[in-house]
């Protein structure tokens, strides 16, 4: 079993949908993380959380520690949000543990 | 100034070779780390490097696999007699402070290929 499960694997969303990713880990957790990695391989930080809830832009992030859970919100989703998002767990011994990624695709 | 940069882009060698990979992170980040993405994988968490500490090495695949960091700036992750496993994507990222308790950014990476 991995430490970080991350659902779904792939989805597809019209433009201007609410899209929801969900992440769960089953080590104890200092941070986590949320990547964005486009076509072509760049990765970028979208959030790293402790507690609670964050907000950028169009995306929004929350952890709830006790569930040992994370969703990454996109609203308003555009096709240029097409790209696969990674979860990633820093647990208590100072080990990073990564989901295998949601692809996601959002069609104009 | 620039982000996190990475060379080469690209290497390919031969199944026996060594390599010398490059990072250099972000001026004055202090934490550096490299991953690793094999084809169809997901990111795998190799060494990471905090101020002039000693780096956590716990994921490190093998002992053919070494990193250093100079003077807490440019770091080099060589492989020792590739094999065929080690093609992957190596990623290299800096953040200012503190293992995972701070936003990383992500060099483009270098894509080895072994023959």
């Amino acid at each position: 079993k991995n430490e970080v499960e991350q659902s779904p694997q792939n989805l597809t969303a019209q433009e201007g949908e609410f899209i929801t990713i969900n992440c769960s880990y089953s080590v104890g957790i200092s941070a986590l993380h949320w990547l964005q990695q486009h076509p072509g391989g760049g990765i970028v930080s979208l959030f790293m959380l402790s507690s609670g809830k964050k907000k950028h832009g169009r995306l929004i992030a929350t952890i709830n520690i006790q569930e040992k859970h994370s969703s990454l919100h996109i609203t308003a989703s555009h096709p240029r949000d097409s790209a696969v998002y990674i979860c990633a767990a820093l647990n208590t011994g100072n080990q990073f543990y990564f989901g295998t990624g949601t692809s996601l695709t959002v069609i104009p | 100034g620039a982000g996190v940069s990475q060379s080469p882009s690209n290497k390919v060698t031969e199944k026996g070779k060594d390599v010398e990979l490059r990072c250099d992170p972000i001026s004055g980040h202090t934490a550096l780390y490299w991953y690793r993405q094999s084809l169809g994988q997901g990111l795998e968490f190799l060494i990471y490097f905090q101020g002039n500490s000693a780096p956590d090495k716990s994921g490190l695949p093998s002992d053919r696999f070494s990193a250093e960091r100079t003077g807490g700036s440019v770091s080099t992750l060589t492989i020792q007699r590739t094999q065929q496993e080690d093609s992957a994507v190596y990623l290299c990222a800096s953040s200012l402070a503190g293992q995972g308790a701070d936003t990383q950014y992500f060099g483009p990476g270098t894509r080895l290929t072994v023959l």
